[in-house]
């Protein structure tokens, strides 16, 4: 089964300094992980996602994630937060070995002060 | 770019009442995705359909249904409301034949649902 964890509930950043939200994942066979952000009352908007190939994998708004397939994890970054990265962060990891079922992960609260 | 469409975007109804939940995929995408988002909550998958056939089922209460048309769009149908099923629903689109998958889903922006 699929499973995915953000370990932390809230992240809190000034504005400029990097920031990381933490993501790791359990699947039985290739993960397929994406990111997306919500803000308030709004659907979720796609950032990026890992399906293969460089472990390295770029996004919109600046940021990125690395796959790190021995601790299975795929952490959010941004070399440099602004006070508008601030809403509702999830991870999702979908079975790439077939089926449709995206499991999300509780969601991590990004708060950058200016 | 044309997005998801959902209809309605709210929706207030009785206990024990139903409920039907339009979505619109993006042109050529031939997979939609239904989420629940309780308050404070993650999305919880509910039901996929590729191709007009349901591709997989999570935590669907089998109080809903939900099918998808010719046209590619999908319909979920909630009876016998009860007040824990106030929540924000999200319809999702893909692309997801072989040579032109995308493995994204685009969400649409919801309908939230308040039974009372």
């Amino acid at each position: 089964a699929q499973s995915v964890a953000q370990p932390e509930d809230q992240v809190n950043v000034a504005e400029g300094n990097p920031l990381t939200v933490k993501c790791t994942y359990s699947v039985s066979g290739n993960p397929y992980l994406f990111w997306y952000v919500q803000y308030p009352n709004r659907g979720l908007q796609f950032l990026l996602k890992y399906i293969t190939g460089d472990n390295l994998v770029k996004g919109s708004y600046g940021f990125e994630a690395e796959f790190n397939k021995s601790q299975t994890s795929f952490h959010l970054k941004k070399p440099s937060a602004l006070v508008s990265d601030s809403a509702l962060y999830f991870c999702a990891v979908r079975d790439g070995g077939g089926g449709f079922k995206t499991i999300f992960g509780a969601g991590t609260r990004l708060f950058v002060k200016a | 770019a044309a997005g998801v469409i959902q209809s309605p975007r709210h929706l207030i109804k009785e206990k024990r009442e139903t409920a039907t939940l339009k979505c619109y995929p993006i042109p050529r995408h031939d997979t939609v995705y239904w989420y629940q988002q309780g308050p404070g909550q993650d999305p919880q998958f509910l039901i996929s359909f590729y191709e007009k056939m349901q591709s997989d089922k999570g935590s669907i209460p089998d109080r809903f249904s939900a099918q998808q048309f010719s046209d590619y769009h999908s319909e979920l149908n909630m009876s016998s409301l009860e007040l824990g099923d106030s929540a924000l629903y999200f319809c999702a689109s893909s692309l997801e034949a072989f040579g032109g998958s995308t493995d994204t889903q685009y969400f649409g922006p919801g309908t939230r649902l308040t039974v009372l």
